[in-house]
Parts: structure tokens; C-alpha cells; sequence
């Protein structure tokens, strides 16, 4: 069975002070990991998609990375608009579905 | 551009009361659905999928419902709500590679 392990539970960070996000997967052939970013109430907006080990990808102050057994979304000199929910979810040979992450909980303080 | 409505936004219904929340989709055709349950403290739960008129598949015995009477069209049904029930429903559809775009969902509270 697929499985997300999103760290940290919750983040809080001062304004420019970059940190990372992690996300552990254990899949039976991976065919995409995906970020999104959730504020609250709203649905979950789309960010990456990752497909194989070394890949990178970048938006704004956010850039995911992936290796054979995690991810990670660095943010580099963040802004309190930053602050949201961060998820994280893999798709495999399996099937149709977005396995998610619990998330990661972003607060970026002035 | 492709855009994924949802309706109602927030719903108050008491326990043992009908349900029916709609998904539909514009500038797309015969996209992939999906429904996703979003309850406190959990993950996004896959519900249900479709892909096509009339193909549901699901994911999680409950005793919810779903229906694809359109091609952009998604219905999710529940003929008596439980307290278990309420949650951020989300619809989503699937573009190709796999990424799926989702809606601004629906909070449903039972009481």
C-alpha cells in the first residue's frame, strides 16, 4: 500500500528565513509526486509535479526536489503570504488515485 | 482555461437528511473526476472516481453515493447523512500526467 509521511506537522518561520519541507513516500512504481499549497477553506492549488529521482522544479521562492525515497520543497527568503498548508501526494502503478500527505502547516510571521 | 465549480460552499444538514453536492467542470471534455473527503486533523480521502458517464468507482464502503449523469458533470448523494459524514468535500479532475485540478469545495457540517 502507498504511504505519504509529511514533516513537519506545523512550521513557523520569520520572514526570509528559509527552511525546507520533507515528504517520505513508499510506493510501488512511482509515476508522479505532487505538491499543492491549501489556505484556508479553499481548495488545494496545484504546484509541481515530480516523475523521477533528481528532478527539480521551481516557482517563485519554492523549488521541489526528489530522490527514490522523499521530497522536498525549499523556500528560500519566505513571505507571510506563504503561510498555508503544504501538500503532498504520490500517484503509482496501483491506480487512478492521489495518495495525500497529512500536510504540513506553513506560518511565516513578519 | 478549464474551471471546476462546486455548489453549494457550505451546508448545514442534521443527521439522517438527504445529501446531493455537485461538480461540474467547463473547458474540458471527458475528464477524469474525482471525489475527496478533507475531515479535520486527516488527509485528502478519495471517495470516488469516474471516468466516464455512468463509470463510478469507489474507493471506501460508506454510505455515500456517486453519479456521473454528464460528461462534466459529478454528483455526490448520501440518503441518510450521518455525524461521520461531515467534512471538506472536494471535487477534482485529472489532466494528463496525472495532476489533478480541484475545486473550491464544500464544508458540510451534520449535526
Amino acid at each position: 500500500e502507498d504511504q505519504v509521511t509529511q514533516s513537519p506537522e506545523a512550521l513557523r518561520l520569520q520572514e526570509g528565513e528559509s527552511s525546507s519541507l520533507n515528504c517520505s513516500y513508499t510506493v510501488s512504481g512511482l509515476r508522479g509526486l505532487f505538491w499543492y499549497r491549501q489556505d484556508p477553506g479553499k481548495g488545494p492549488e496545484f504546484l509541481f509535479t515530480l516523475y523521477s529521482a533528481g528532478e527539480e522544479k521551481e516557482k517563485e521562492r519554492l523549488k521541489a526536489t526528489l530522490t527514490k525515497k522523499e521530497s522536498f520543497l525549499h523556500i528560500t527568503a519566505p513571505k507571510p503570504e506563504d503561510s498555508a498548508t503544504y501538500l503532498c501526494a504520490v500517484t503509482s502503478n496501483s491506480g487512478y488515485a492521489l495518495n495525500f500527505g497529512k500536510g504540513t502547516s506553513l506560518l511565516v510571521t513578519p | 482555461s478549464q474551471t471546476i465549480h462546486q455548489w453549494p460552499a457550505t451546508l448545514v444538514q442534521p443527521v439522517g437528511s438527504p445529501l446531493s453536492l455537485e461538480c461540474t467542470v467547463e473547458g474540458t471534455s471527458n475528464p477524469n473526476l474525482y471525489w475527496y473527503r478533507q475531515a479535520a486533523g486527516r488527509g485528502l480521502q478519495l471517495l470516488f472516481y469516474s471516468v466516464g458517464i455512468g463509470q463510478i468507482s469507489s474507493e471506501v464502503p460508506q454510505n455515500l453515493s456517486a453519479s456521473r449523469p454528464q460528461d462534466r458533470q459529478f454528483i455526490l448523494s448520501s440518503k441518510k447523512l450521518l455525524l461521520s459524514d461531515s467534512g471538506f468535500y472536494l471535487c477534482a479532475w485529472r489532466r494528463v500526467f496525472n495532476e489533478q485540478f480541484f475545486g473550491p469545495g464544500t464544508r458540510l457540517t451534520v449535526l
